[in-house]
């Protein structure tokens, strides 16, 4: 049974990093084909995708947030963190980190499980 | 940068088919994914692969992409099927490959 649980901070003020932890079981981020992504959803709003981690430490940035992103796998902890700097209003979302699988047909992932998801707010 | 464009809303009576579509240069070449997502949930993949259904999705739910557009079909619609779609690709057209969302269709069930 594959689970994925996202924990962090609810509130974050102007200007700081947010770190967010995924903690998941039920796979390994050490298989051949699997990744583990972070995509966010402001209220109201349509899904973004930020950044992804796979099975061979290959990691993907959201072109418009590249400079503000970091993601990182703890294999052993079966974990992965994102953090994101100059935090601010605009970031305010619920935050989904996402199991991903190899697409068979090209090099591109599908989202097949998803955790609950962490509100965020950027609020002084 | 790729960018994948869905119709805002899409709306069909109980039991008819809803069809949305999602639409992207030279789309057909690329495999495509779709997600359901109701009010305080987190999304569902419903087809992956373009046409492909993980365990546990309804055959109701069918996919297909050619050309310049994607479809997600549902079939004999629910209520329970009134929620958001979104198709997701990876665009590797880059140097920098990376995952595209499209803008989300809102369903609703007349």
């Amino acid at each position: 049974q594959v689970t994925l649980r996202e924990s962090g901070p609810a509130l974050v003020k102007p200007t700081q990093t947010l770190t967010l932890t995924c903690t998941f079981s039920g796979f390994s981020l050490s298989t051949s084909g699997m990744c583990v992504s972070w995509i966010r959803q402001p209220p109201g709003k349509a899904l973004e995708w930020l950044a992804l981690i796979d099975w061979d430490d290959d990691k993907y940035y959201s072109t418009s947030l590249k400079t503000r992103l970091t993601i990182s796998k703890d294999t052993s902890k079966n974990q992965v963190v994102l953090t994101m700097t100059n935090m601010d209003p605009v970031d305010t979302a619920t935050y989904y980190c996402a199991r991903g699988t190899r697409s068979s047909y090209d090099n591109g992932y599908y989202f097949d499980y998803w955790g609950q998801g962490t509100l965020v707010t950027v609020s002084s | 940068s790729y960018v994948l464009t869905q119709p805002p809303s899409v709306s069909v009576a109980p039991g008819q088919t809803a069809r949305i579509t999602c639409g992207g240069n030279n789309i057909g070449s690329k495999s495509v994914h779709w997600y359901q997502q109701k009010p305080g949930q987190a999304p569902v993949l419903v087809v992956y692969d373009d046409s492909d259904r993980p365990s546990g999705i309804p055959e109701r739910f069918s996919g297909s992409n050619s050309g310049n557009t994607a479809t997600l079909t549902i079939s004999r619609v629910e209520a329970g099927d009134e929620a958001d779609y979104y198709c997701q690709v990876w665009d590797s057209s880059s140097d920098h490959p990376h995952v595209v969302f499209g803008g989300g269709t809102k369903l609703t069930v007349l």
